[in-house]
């Protein structure tokens, strides 16, 4: 059963600060690795995906990366913003395409 | 694009009542979820429809959950009787088609449901 796993559950940082977020799962045959974002009360908003053949992904100031064999995920925060503190949350998708969410790690950015 | 629409945002009812839920995915897209989130469990699938089909209904939790897809723009969730341990937030989700290696799936905004 595939798990997914995101330490620390929680982060707080300076604005300006670079940071990265890491996500952890059990099985490696995945197909893709999804980053999403979502903020008190709202739905999940989708920030990258990966394919199970790439390394790395970039948005702007975002960039995740995938090391398949070894099961594991980061997301990149360049020059965080007080604008990026929510709840980030990472996925993994099977054959099956059923999602396996972590837990998620809410990040806080002090001005 | 309207992205994944939901109704209601947020439902209050009592024990024992049904409640439904709704998901309009968005267009085009071929693959319909629902999870739900708490925060003992965090997000959990559901269930899943390809082109209208249910694929895999092993996470609904009882018989008391049943979903539908009658078409490609519409699908509900329901639950009867519905029981406090079934308050939470229940998202759609919409794909083009599941299976695939880039199978994104967009969210929709919740139905925060509170069961009395």
């Amino acid at each position: 059963k595939q798990e997914v796993t995101q330490i620390p559950a929680a982060l707080s940082v300076p604005e300006g600060e670079n940071l990265v977020l890491n996500c952890s799962f059990t099985d490696s045959a995945i197909y893709n690795l999804q980053w999403f974002r979502q903020d008190p009360g709202k739905g999940l908003t989708s920030l990258l995906l990966i394919q199970s053949s790439q390394r790395e992904q970039t948005s702007g100031r975002l960039n995740a990366s995938l090391d398949k064999s070894s099961g594991r995920s980061t997301l990149y925060i360049a020059a965080s913003q007080p604008g990026d503190s929510a709840t980030y949350l990472c996925a993994v998708s099977g054959a099956n395409s059923k999602l396996t969410f972590g837990k998620g790690i809410t990040l806080s950015v002090r001005p | 694009d309207a992205g994944v629409i939901q109704s209601p945002r947020h439902e209050v009812t009592e024990m024992g009542q049904e409640v439904t839920l709704r998901c309009k995915p968005i267009s085009g897209h071929n693959s319909l979820f629902w999870y739900r989130q708490t925060m003992m469990r965090g997000l959990e699938l559901l269930i899943y429809f390809n082109n209208n089909v249910p694929i895999d209904d092993s996470g609904m939790p009882e018989d008391r959950f049943s979903a539908k897809m009658p078409n490609a723009s519409f699908s509900t969730l329901k639950i009867q009787p519905s029981e406090p341990r079934d308050s939470a937030v229940y998202f759609c989700a919409s794909s083009r088609l599941a299976g695939g290696p880039y199978n994104e799936q967009f969210f929709g905004p919740g139905t925060r449901l509170t069961v009395l």
